[in-house]
């Protein structure tokens, strides 16, 4: 049963520049979220995608997007990277219960973003 | 929006001994309560969760207790050993979709 992949592991970037993050979720999940964790902090929520839309935003500019795709995989776009956006981004899946139930949400080894 | 704050920030003890971190939250609708374990470059790992409809829950050696009036939450580590050091990160959820996050507690179990 595979857990949750994500690619690439690494990435250095320059001030300005676009990237693209990817995310397969683990077998049997329909749902993706992404967080960014900074150095020394908690992960902090950026948004969750679920039947190919976004479903809910936390407090991050424009400049993040996703996408997700039917075969429930997802990507995380970050244009005009600045240096505050270095972190580690992690990607975590899970599987949609009946509406109100909460289910557990299973991380991916993330993609550690440096930005120059 | 939820705010969670989790204490202590870092935590040493002797190996045999008891571990335990505390988490507040704010949003009285949050009702679903995970804790996760981060080693150094890893990804964080689910290690025990709990929901409002609970009190306690408890996995070998790691227990969770949880008090909805005062809105806190606590993860025990029994016997610990050297391989329990990591950071530990709590987590509460009112939607089930976003995750508020700890700000961690780096665990040191000194042999």
């Amino acid at each position: 049963d595979a857990g949750v992949t994500q690619s690439p592991t690494h990435l250095i970037k320059t001030r300005g520049q676009q990237v693209t993050l990817r995310c397969s979720p683990k077998s049997g999940h329909d749902t993706v979220s992404w967080y960014q964790q900074a150095l020394g902090q908690g992960p902090q929520f950026i948004f969750q995608y679920y039947e190919e839309e976004e479903r809910q935003r936390g407090n991050f500019p424009d400049r993040f997007s996703g996408h997700q795709f039917p075969n429930y995989s997802s990507e995380l776009n970050v244009n005009a990277l600045l240096l505050g956006d270095s972190a580690l981004y992690l990607c975590a899946s899970s599987l949609e219960l009946r509406v109100g139930s909460t289910d557990t949400q299973y991380f991916g080894p993330g993609t550690r973003l440096t930005v120059l | 929006g939820e705010n969670v704050e989790q204490h202590p920030s870092t935590l040493s003890v002797q190996e045999g001994d008891s571990a335990v971190i505390k988490c507040t939250y704010s949003d009285s609708a949050s009702n679903y309560f995970p804790w996760y374990k981060q080693e150094l470059g890893k990804r964080p790992q689910l290690i025990i969760d709990i929901r409002s409809n609970v009190g306690e829950k408890k996995d070998q050696r790691i227990a969770v207790t949880l008090n909805k009036t005062a809105k806190h939450f606590s993860l025990h580590i029994t016997e610990t050993q050297p391989e329990d050091s990591a950071v530990y990160f709590c987590a509460a959820t009112p939607t089930g979709n976003q995750f508020y996050f700890g700000t961690g507690t780096s665990l040191t179990v000194i042999p």
